[in-house]
This record gives structure tokens, sequence and C-alpha cells, in this order.
């Protein structure tokens, strides 16, 4: 069964502390790795996509990247408004569904 | 910037009642989903559609569940008779290209008594 699974569950930063979130994947087939942000009550917002290994993307605070096994999420220098639960998922050849993980709930305190 | 909608926010309803959720998905977009969320757990496939019809399910997507396009801009999901376990966060997305990314709307928070 393919799987997606992230850690860890929760976490809490010091402003400007600096951590990675880490999602490894047992899927058959990848087709691309996507992460998300959700706040409280909202919709998960689209943040990136990766598609192969190596493969890097950034923006602000956050870079993503990609291995054959894991995907991992850095949030540096973060801000108190960085604090969301960090969803990562994946999508296989042969069908459009989007196989979510848990979750990273991070909390930046000031 | 284009966004999907949801309507509305939030629904309660009765065991064994009808309820229908609506979306309106970004206007370029072809590919359209349907999820949910339990609290917390994980977000849930439901049905993705395509072309006028269901290109994918789950199993959570029994003969309870039913999805329609009724016109050039809504997409709709439809639970037939409502069970206490289907109160959930129904979250609508779309995207342009099979592949590409799924953008969410907000969310209709469904409870069910």
């Amino acid at each position: 069964e393919d799987q997606v699974t992230q850690s860890p569950e929760a976490l809490r930063l010091q402003e400007g502390e600096s951590s990675s979130l880490n999602c490894s994947y047992t899927v058959s087939g990848l087709r691309g790795l996507f992460w998300y942000r959700q706040d409280p009550g909202k919709g998960p917002e689209f943040l990136f996509t990766l598609y192969s290994a190596g493969e890097e993307k950034e923006k602000e605070r956050l870079k993503a990247t990609l291995t054959k096994k894991e995907s991992f999420l850095h949030i540096t220098a973060p801000k108190p408004e960085d604090s969301a639960t960090y969803l990562c998922a994946a999508t296989v050849y042969g069908n459009n569904r989007l196989a979510f993980g848990k979750g990273n709930q991070v909390v930046v305190i000031p | 910037e284009p966004e999907v909608t949801q309507t509305p926010s939030h629904q309660v309803t009765q065991m064994g009642q009808e309820v229908i959720l609506r979306c309106v998905p970004i206007s370029n977009h072809l590919y359209f989903y349907w999820y949910r969320q339990i609290l917390g757990q994980k977000v849930e496939f439901l049905v993705s559609f395509y072309n006028n019809e269901i290109s994918e399910k789950s199993e959570i997507f029994d003969d309870q569940f039913s999805v329609e396009r009724p016109d050039g801009s809504n997409f709709t999901l439809k639970i037939r008779s409502t069970k206490l376990e289907d109160s959930a966060m129904y979250f609508c997305a779309s995207s342009d290209e099979a592949s590409n990314e799924q953008f969410f709307g907000p969310g209709t928070r469904l409870t069910v008594l």
C-alpha cells in the first residue's frame, strides 16, 4: 500500500531557529511530491511540487528537496507567521489522487 | 488571483438527510477533486472528475456519494443519507493538468447530528 509518513508530528521552534521536516514515502512509481501549508480550519495551500530526485525548490524561508525515498522541507530562520501544519502528499503514475501524510505541526515562538 | 470557492462554509444536518456541497473550481481548470479531513486525521481522497465523468474514486466514495458538474462553473458533492461518521471538513480542489498541483478551496465543515 502506498504510504506517506511525516516526522516529527509536532515541532516548537524559537523564532530564527532553523529546522527541517521529513516526509518519507513508499509508493510505486512516484509521479510528484507536493508540499502544502494548512492553517487551522482552512484548506491546504500549495507550496511546492518536486518531480525527480535531486530537485530543489525555494520560496522565501522554505526550501523543499527530494531524494528517492524522502523529501525535506527546510525552514530557515522561521518567523511566527510560519506557524502552520505542513502537509506532504504524493501522486503516482496511473492516477491523480494526492496521498497525504498526517502533517508536521510547526509552532514558531517569538 | 484565481481561487477555488466552496459553499456553504458550515453545514449542520440530521443523520439520514441529504446534503449537497458546492464548489466553483478555478475557471480554466479541467480536473476536479473532492477530499475530506476528519478532525485530527489526514486529508483523504474521495473522487476525481474529468470530462464530465468520474476518473477515479476511493473506497470511501460508496453509493451514498455522487458528484456532478451541473453547469460550466459548479462542481457538487452529494451525500444521499448522511451518517454520523460523515462529519468532516470537505475540500474541493482543481488542477489544469492531471499531473500538476491541485489548488484547494477553503472547505465546508459538515456536522451530522
